[in-house]
């Protein structure tokens, strides 16, 4: 049972290059969510997803597209990476069953990007 | 949207003595108050939480209160122990069927307890 499981952990980009962060959970969960985590700002949410097939936008979700691909997996991309999305990317998920109270939310090991 | 506060940035203290964390949330509809302890290189674990049903709640060193009239809820952890130092950070969420039910999370606070 590996929890939230984050590919790559670290990544170099160039100024306008593009990539694709690959997450994934073996818990059965409903809800996943992508935060980026900035020194002194703690963590902001760029999308989440309620259910398979569903994603709506969190704070900070200019310059980013997520999918869902399946219940287990989560991506996030950068279409055109700029040195303002340098940051440590985390995924978590929850169970989040509709009618159920919120529950706690797993995060996986973090991706470390760096775009120069 | 829902804003959370969260203070000191950093903490200092003696092996033994106590810490307390404070935060302050803004959606009254917030009814959901994780905790979680972030070590070097790790991800966020969540190490306690409290529903807006109860005043406060314990586990062992560690309880959070809950002060649903100020919008405010506090972590303290007592006789702080080496292997508490971390980033710490609060978190709110609003009801299941409300919309947005994401975490929405504080700043951060770095504790460092000296031994």
């Amino acid at each position: 049972n590996a929890g939230v499981t984050q590919t790559p952990k670290f990544q170099v980009l160039k100024t306008g290059q593009s990539m694709t962060l690959q997450c994934a959970q073996d818990m059965n969960h409903n809800s996943m969510y992508w935060y980026r985590q900035d020194p002194g700002m703690g963590l902001r949410l760029i999308y989440y997803s309620a259910s398979e097939g569903t994603t709506d936008k969190g704070e900070v979700p200019n310059g980013y597209n997520v999918s869902r691909l399946n219940k287990r997996e989560f991506s996030l991309r950068l279409e055109s990476a700029a040195p303002s999305q340098t940051s440590v990317y985390f995924c978590a998920s929850s169970e989040d069953t509709q009618g159920f109270r919120n529950t706690e939310a797993f995060f996986g090991q973090g991706t470390r990007l760096t775009v120069v | 949207g829902e804003n959370v506060e969260q203070h000191p940035s950093t903490l200092s203290v003696q092996e033994g003595d106590s810490a307390v964390i404070k935060c302050t949330y803004s959606d009254s509809a917030s009814n959901y108050f994780p905790w979680y302890k972030q070590e070097l290189g790790k991800g966020p674990q969540l190490i306690i939480d409290i529903r807006s049903n109860v005043g406060e709640k314990k586990d062992q060193r560690i309880a959070v209160t809950l002060n649903k009239t100020a919008k405010h809820f506090s972590l303290h952890i007592t006789e702080t122990q080496p292997e508490d130092s971390a980033v710490y950070f609060c978190a709110a969420s609003r009801p299941m069927d409300t919309g947005r039910r994401a975490l929405t999370f504080g700043s951060g606070t770095r504790l460092q307890v000296q031994p």
